[in-house]
């Protein structure tokens, strides 16, 4: 059965260094989406991909997160600085298309930052 | 604010107990909603659906959820629970704003946990 992968499973890091986290969605997936879930809270969106293009990160804190999609296949999600506040599980899912589609959850990447 | 609520942060049950896990949410006019679980361990999986038609859907494992427009609601049940539907369990909503986005709005989840 096809899943999104993710990688890395787990991430430590120190407040103020960079991190990258990717994302290699099912095969024929167009729709790509970041979400990031703090302990105790569900998931919030933080960017969504159609194909190469950018359609909703209005939620992604764009001074120290970003996000890219070049060949509109995997993905990666980067933070730089990362702060404290930054350490929680990043999702990633994907799903046929923008209308309304099943999402596809990866497995997660699980940040902290001391 | 617009929202999706979960009451039940946790719940304990012992097996062959019925299970209701409650989900409200504020958004007006046409949503879409979902369930999903996430059992330990593993990732979010979806567990049903709502898109339209019969407000009683029928998901995987026995679950089910019925959507109560004029409450706003679509509650998840299961009328016995067995020790491995102990998880965490998402409502979410679809609120598609027009344009091409498929956002979906999570809930805080409920911790359920089944003894044996």
């Amino acid at each position: 059965e096809a899943e999104v992968a993710q990688s890395p499973r787990y991430k430590i890091t120190e407040k103020s260094q960079a991190v990258a986290f990717w994302c290699d969605p099912i095969s024929g997936h167009a729709t790509l989406y970041w979400y990031r879930q703090i302990l105790g809270q569900g998931p919030e969106l933080l960017v969504q991909f159609q194909d190469e293009s950018v359609v909703d990160d209005s939620q992604l804190p764009k001074d120290r997160f970003s996000a890219e999609r070049l060949k509109g296949v995997d993905s990666t999600l980067k933070i730089q600085p990362a702060e404290l506040g930054d350490s929680a599980m990043y999702l990633c899912a994907s799903s046929l298309g923008t209308s309304v589609n099943e999402q596809f959850f990866g497995p997660g990447t699980r940040l902290t930052v001391l | 604010a617009q929202s999706v609520s979960q009451h039940n942060h946790h719940v304990i049950l012992s097996e062959a107990a019925s299970l209701e896990l409650g989900c409200n949410y504020s958004y007006g006019g046409t949503v879409n909603l979902f369930w999903y679980v996430q059992y330990p361990g593993q990732h979010l999986q979806l567990l049903l659906k709502y898109f339209s038609g019969d407000p009683l859907v029928k998901g995987i494992k026995g679950f089910e959820a019925e959507f109560i427009k004029s409450k706003f609601s679509f509650n998840l049940r299961k009328p016995s629970v067995q020790w491995s539907d102990t998880a965490e369990y998402f409502c979410a909503v679809n609120k598609n704003y027009g344009g091409a986005t498929n956002k979906l709005i999570f809930g805080t989840g409920t911790l359920l946990a089944v003894q044996p």
